[in-house]
């Protein structure tokens, strides 16, 4: 069963405009959170991160935010644009630790100039 | 039930043995992929197959080698294990090659002494 879920298999956003992705979750005891973006025939990189114990964390123009009563992830990009086309997955970890990691299925993300 | 399962999650041995680590995935994707986890937590492809063919083989040490005996299951074997294998490793499934919604195990936490 899928603990961490990405209901959207695709996105489409214009150039210059707000990229939303969206993951949820379903175990309370998850305390960190992560993003990773990934092109075609490579590996995912680890992209922005967030703990449990914060509801926002920024870096550039990606932002995290955290709902941990809807159990909800999502990754804000502003401005999108035609380099951010990839697939992004978010993943949650278990334990202090991170000994247990859970992957969604990933959202493909298409920029369109 | 689990769509990808890896076994075991947790291996600790001494250097210089041989270890192997298993991954089954019951969704009857095509594509399944081994993913080595930095401590940066990025995450490098190693292998993939599609249809116990393989399609992706970075450059890595020929110490790792992976056996597909079917496309449900797809193993990654470890001769000589050195210190610097010490990391997490991921197996992953999709539909095709395109890859794009991929399901992860939960991973395989490998320690060398």
């Amino acid at each position: 069963d899928q603990q961490v879920k990405q209901n959207s298999p695709s996105l489409s956003v214009q150039e210059g405009r707000i990229s939303i992705l969206n993951c949820d979750y379903t175990n309370s005891m998850f305390d960190y959170f992560l993003w990773y973006k990934k092109y075609p025939a490579e590996g995912p990189t680890f992209l922005i991160s967030i703990s449990s114990i914060k509801d926002k964390n920024e870096d550039g123009r990606f932002t995290v935010f955290l709902n941990k009563s809807a159990k909800h992830l999502s990754l804000h990009i502003v401005p999108s644009q035609p380099g951010d086309s990839a697939v992004y997955f978010c993943a949650a970890l278990l334990g202090d630790t991170g000994n247990q990691f859970y992957f969604g299925t990933g959202t493909s993300l298409t920029v369109i100039p | 039930d689990t769509a990808v399962s890896q076994t075991p999650k947790y291996l600790v041995t001494q250097m210089g043995n041989d270890k192997s680590i298993k991954c089954e995935q019951n969704l009857g994707h095509d594509t399944m992929y081994w993913y080595k986890q930095d401590s940066k937590k990025f995450l490098k492809i190693m292998f993939s197959y599609n249809n116990k063919e393989l399609i992706i083989n970075e450059t890595v040490p020929n110490r790792f080698s992976p056996k597909s005996p079917d496309k449900a299951h797809l193993n990654l074997h470890i001769n000589s294990l050195e210190l610097g294998d010490s990391a997490v490793y991921f197996c992953a499934s999709s539909q095709d090659r395109g890859g794009e919604t991929q399901y992860f195990g939960p991973g395989t936490r490998l320690l060398v002494l």
